[in-house]
């Protein structure tokens, strides 16, 4: 079984919809991610998180919101889909601890908004 | 934030060819990965790779982090190679950032 799983793994859905995306772990990691890919572009975080009480923006935060259930379990929300939502998402986890921190990502969640 | 620069964006190569692809980075960092992005999507990792010189079958790779680079080393290229490759570097208290990546296509 994969370490890290996204459900689902695609969706289409219409501008203004409300979408979660889920992330799950087996790893036993802390820290977890949610990145957003745009064709031809590298990766951008959206939000992250070091536990259960720890949420952090990334860089592209606007219009996205996160929950950590558990430390297995991080979700990303989009309130109300837009079609520049439109991408290829990322889920992360890493090892925690300073001196070691090699991320892990999910098969990621292609999202279409129309 | 750190800026990750790689280089060349795009590469056309014939199997069994050797490459090298580039990561410039603009600070330092306490981690640095490689990854490779196949054709469906899923980011696989290849290197963790701070420092020094580590070898996997026929990729390696090499960062000397006091000169701000790592260099991804890809020997007798297969058509399995194509794909993109990325850089990501983290300074601890800090997020990772990625590079834009390496478009390579082998050709039979």
């Amino acid at each position: 079984d994969a370490d890290v799983t996204q459900t689902p793994r695609n969706r289409i859905t219409k501008t203004g919809k409300r979408i979660m995306l889920e992330c799950s772990q087996t790893k036993g990691h802390d820290r977890m991610y949610w990145y957003r890919q745009d064709p031809g572009l590298g990766l951008r975080l959206i939000y992250y998180s070091f536990d259960v009480k720890d949420i952090n923006k990334g860089e592209i935060s606007d219009g996205y919101s996160v929950s950590r259930q558990a430390q297995a379990k991080f979700s990303l929300s989009l309130e109300s889909a837009i079609p520049n939502q439109t991408a290829l998402y990322f889920c992360a986890t890493s090892v925690p601890g300073t001196s070691v921190n090699e991320q892990f990502f999910g098969p990621g969640t292609r999202l279409t908004v129309l | 934030g750190i800026q990750v620069e790689q280089s060349p964006p795009d590469l056309i190569l014939q199997e069994g060819a050797n490459s090298t692809l580039r990561c410039n980075f603009s600070d330092s960092v306490n981690n640095l990965q490689w990854f490779h992005q196949n054709p469906w999507g899923q980011l696989i990792n290849l290197f963790y790779i701070p420092s020094g010189t580590k070898q996997n079958g026929r990729l390696s790779a090499t960062t000397v982090a006091t000169e701000r680079y790592s260099l991804l080393y890809i020997s007798s290229s297969q058509t399995t190679d194509s794909g993109v490759y990325f850089c990501a570097v983290h300074r601890t208290g800090n997020q990772f950032y990625f590079g834009t990546g390496t478009s390579l296509t082998v050709i039979p």
